[in-house]
C-alpha cells in the first residue's frame, strides 16, 4: 500500500491534455518535495519532473509538474501515443524514506 | 554520461539472501549531494524504495524492509550493493539501481532518482 494515492488509470485523446493526481500528506508531500517519473513499456523509470516543477534537460516543455498543499498533479499537453506509458510519482516522508505513488498508466486513445 | 548497470544472480531461494551489486561509470561514487539506492518493482505492480546509501557510509532504509536490508558502497570499485536476507516469493522483482539526489532546503527534502540501471530480473524460487 503506497502512501501516496495516484488514479489507477487515465486516458485521453492525441492532441490533447492530461492531467495525473497525486495524493499525500503533511508526512510528505506536504513538506516536502515532489519528482514524477515515466515508465515505458518494459523499461527502466526516466525522471520527467523534480523539486515540484522542474524538468531535467531533454524532457520537452508539454511535461509540467505543481504541487499544493498535500497533492501534485503531473500535467502532459499535446499528447502523443509514444507518451503511452505508467507515470509514477515519488516523495520523502516524515520516517526517512523515500515513496512512490502506486502508478497512473496512461492510454491515448 | 553516467551510467548504472546491476549484477548479480537471477535465481534465489527461498529462505536465502539475495545480493547485487550496482556499477557506476562515467562519474564517481563518491560525489557529494548524491546518495545512491535501490529500488524494485514486483511483476506488474509499481515501484518500491528499498534503501539508499552516501559514499561515506550514512544509509537510509525502508522501514518495511529494514530488517532484511543491507546496502554497502565501495568507493574503490565505484559500486555499492544490496543484501536482501530471508526472501520469499514476495521478493520477485525486478531490481534497479539509481543515484538519488538529495538535499534539505527550507520549503523541504529534496529526494528524486535521476539515474537509472536498467533493472535486473530476481527470482525468487526453489
Amino acid at each position: 500500500q503506497s502512501v501516496l494515492t495516484q488514479p489507477p488509470s487515465v486516458s485521453a485523446a492525441p492532441g490533447q491534455k492530461v492531467t495525473i493526481s497525486c495524493s499525500g500528506s503533511s508526512s510528505n508531500i506536504g513538506n516536502n518535495y515532489v519528482s514524477w517519473y515515466q515508465q515505458l513499456p518494459g523499461t527502466a523509470p526516466k525522471l520527467l519532473i523534480y523539486d515540484n516543477n522542474k524538468r531535467p534537460s531533454g524532457i520537452p516543455d508539454r511535461f509540467s509538474g505543481s504541487k499544493s498543499g498535500t497533492s501534485a498533479t503531473l500535467g502532459i499537453t499535446g499528447l502523443q501515443t509514444g507518451d503511452e506509458a505508467d507515470y509514477y510519482c515519488g516523495t520523502w516522508d516524515s520516517s526517512l524514506s523515500a515513496a512512490f505513488g502506486g502508478g497512473t498508466k496512461l492510454t491515448v486513445l | 554520461q553516467l551510467q548504472l548497470q546491476e549484477s548479480g544472480p537471477g535465481l534465489v531461494k527461498p529462505s536465502e539472501t539475495l545480493s547485487l551489486t550496482c556499477t557506476v561509470s562515467g562519474g564517481s561514487i563518491s560525489s557529494s549531494s548524491y546518495y545512491w539506492g535501490w529500488i524494485r518493482q514486483p511483476p506488474g505492480k509499481g515501484l518500491e524504495w528499498i534503501g539508499s546509501i552516501y559514499y561515506s557510509g550514512s544509509t537510509y532504509y525502508n522501514p518495511s524492509l529494514k530488517s532484511r536490508v543491507t546496502i554497502s558502497v565501495d568507493t574503490s570499485k565505484n559500486q555499492f550493493s544490496l543484501k536482501l536476507s530471508s526472501v520469499t516469493a514476495a521478493d520477485t522483482a525486478v531490481y534497479y539501481c539509481a543515484r538519488h539526489d538529495h538535499s534539505i532546503a527550507v520549503a523541504g527534502t529534496k529526494a528524486y532518482f535521476d539515474y537509472w540501471g536498467q533493472g535486473t530480473l530476481v527470482t525468487v524460487s526453489s
